[in-house]
């Protein structure tokens, strides 16, 4: 367990239906950020948050997209009227802003089933 | 092209045997380089994390950069069947995001 927590750990929902994840990072860890993975594939950067602010947004962000992180604490993605190729491994991940400190730290991700 | 390539096997080795896995990576702004081992259907765990050339070992792994050639690797002692998983390598720059490899999947056969 690396200390970052995601909810729900799976969620199956019918196409068209707008879907939120969320997660809870390393307390102390002001950067936060949010990839997606298919199978067979390595993770894809989505966005990420120094703090509240989101300071970069991927070209894979579509306007469907939004994540916000209010206060600087746990944030949320939302995916509104999804689509069968939203279909993937939500993977959050937190890190610690510091001088040559870049290690990053999974969760266990939310798994995405759009029907 | 992809920023960074990984062959992604399956790589199927006996119990005991030396693991080498590798990754190429085009971008030279690329500062630190990561190793993340994964579990199916479970999020990425950090293995190794090198911010510059040369060697890093930790137990059984060894992690190796050579930034002049833009190749890095993994390498495995005394394989288990525990360690059988997906691997993925990971690079990045200032930001923190990371880009990942397609991830080489391991089977270590007893």
């Amino acid at each position: 367990d690396t200390g970052v927590s995601q909810n729900p750990r799976h969620k199956i929902t019918k196409r068209g239906q707008n879907v939120t994840f969320r997660c809870d990072p390393i307390s102390e860890h002001n950067r936060l950020y949010w990839y997606r993975q298919t199978l067979g594939q390595g993770p894809e950067f989505l966005t990420y948050f120094q703090n509240e602010a989101q300071l970069e947004k991927s070209r894979l962000l579509s306007d469907r997209f939004s994540a916000e992180r209010p206060k600087g604490s746990f944030s949320t993605l939302e995916i509104q009227r999804t689509e069968q190729g939203d279909s993937a491994m939500y993977l959050c991940a937190s890190r610690l802003e510091g001088v040559l400190s870049y290690e990053q730290y999974f969760g266990p991700g939310t798994r995405l089933t759009v029907t | 092209q992809k920023e960074v390539e990984q062959d992604p096997g399956p790589l199927s080795v006996p119990e005991g045997a030396i693991v080498s896995l590798n990754c190429t990576y085009s971008n030279s702004a690329f500062q630190y380089f990561m190793w993340y081992r994964q579990y199916s259907r479970k999020g990425p765990e950090l293995l190794m994390y090198t911010y510059s050339s040369g060697n890093k070992e930790d137990g059984r792994f060894t992690a190796q950069v050579d930034k002049s050639s833009k190749y890095i690797s993994l390498f495995i002692r005394d394989s288990q069947p525990s360690d059988s998983a997906t691997y993925l390598c990971a690079m990045g720059e200032d930001t923190g995001k990371l880009i990942f490899g397609q991830g080489t999947t391991l089977q270590v056969k007893p």
